[in-house]
């Protein structure tokens, strides 16, 4: 089974720089997913991880560490429109299927 | 783009109804999925097809059926709406060989069951 644990809520400043980590346990780790999610919106893809080390992307960064469990997802030059809610997926493969399993999920408020 | 499209984005049904919610994709892919998304739990995957009149059960099937008779559409079936039911319920669909190739999801249906 799956475990995935993300802190629930942050708060950072217009221009600021902020990192929402997740943890998971898992059998079967087949890559690591982060996705963006306004309020009353569809989830919208951001970045993918398999192997270690850092994806950047603009002004989003994902590290990831397989030996550790451990991804992060890094925001620099935070704009008003990031207040969003961003979900960490975990897929596994060992049922032979793509088969995500997503934490809760952390509420990013930036404020002026 | 691609685009993953939901009949409704916001219904509401009677206790006992049979509710029909219905996606469609327009971009070949072979998986499907059907999440609903609850405060403080997350998404929770309710069933999942990786091919035409093929499903898989996710981790809360029950009180859930669903059809998938062409490529394109996934249909998800509530048999007897339950007030528990209420819930926002999102479709995604993906390729099948993995990689970075991520879901995709439509707006989401929020179903009030009353």
């Amino acid at each position: 089974g799956q475990n995935i644990d993300q802190p629930t809520e942050m708060t950072a400043t217009e221009g600021a720089i902020v990192q929402i980590n997740c943890t998971y346990q898992t059998s079967g780790f087949n890559g690591l997913f982060w996705y963006q999610q306004h309020a009353g919106e569809a989830p919208t893809f951001l970045s993918y991880n398999v192997l270690d080390g850092l994806e950047e992307k603009g002004r989003f960064s994902s590290f990831l560490s397989r030996s550790k469990g451990y991804s992060y997802l890094l925001l620099k030059e935070l704009q008003m429109k990031d207040s969003a809610s961003y979900l960490c997926a975990v897929r596994e493969m060992n049922t032979g299927f793509q088969k995500l399993v997503f934490g809760t999920g952390t509420r990013l408020l930036v404020s002026p | 783009d691609v685009k993953v499209t939901q009949s409704s984005r916001y219904l509401v049904k009677r206790t006992g109804e049979k509710v029909f919610l219905e996606c469609v994709q327009d971009m070949d892919h072979e998986n499907m999925f059907w999440y609903r998304q609850d405060p403080g739990l997350g998404l929770r995957l309710i069933y999942f097809s990786y091919d035409v009149k093929m499903k898989e059960k996710g981790d809360i099937p029950e009180g859930y059926s669903v059809s998938r008779e062409k490529k394109e559409r996934f249909s998800l079936i509530l048999e007897s709406a339950s007030t528990n039911q209420t819930s926002m319920y999102l479709c995604a669909s993906s390729f099948q060989t993995g990689g970075n190739q991520p879901q995709h999801f439509g707006d989401g249906t929020r179903l009030s069951i009353l």
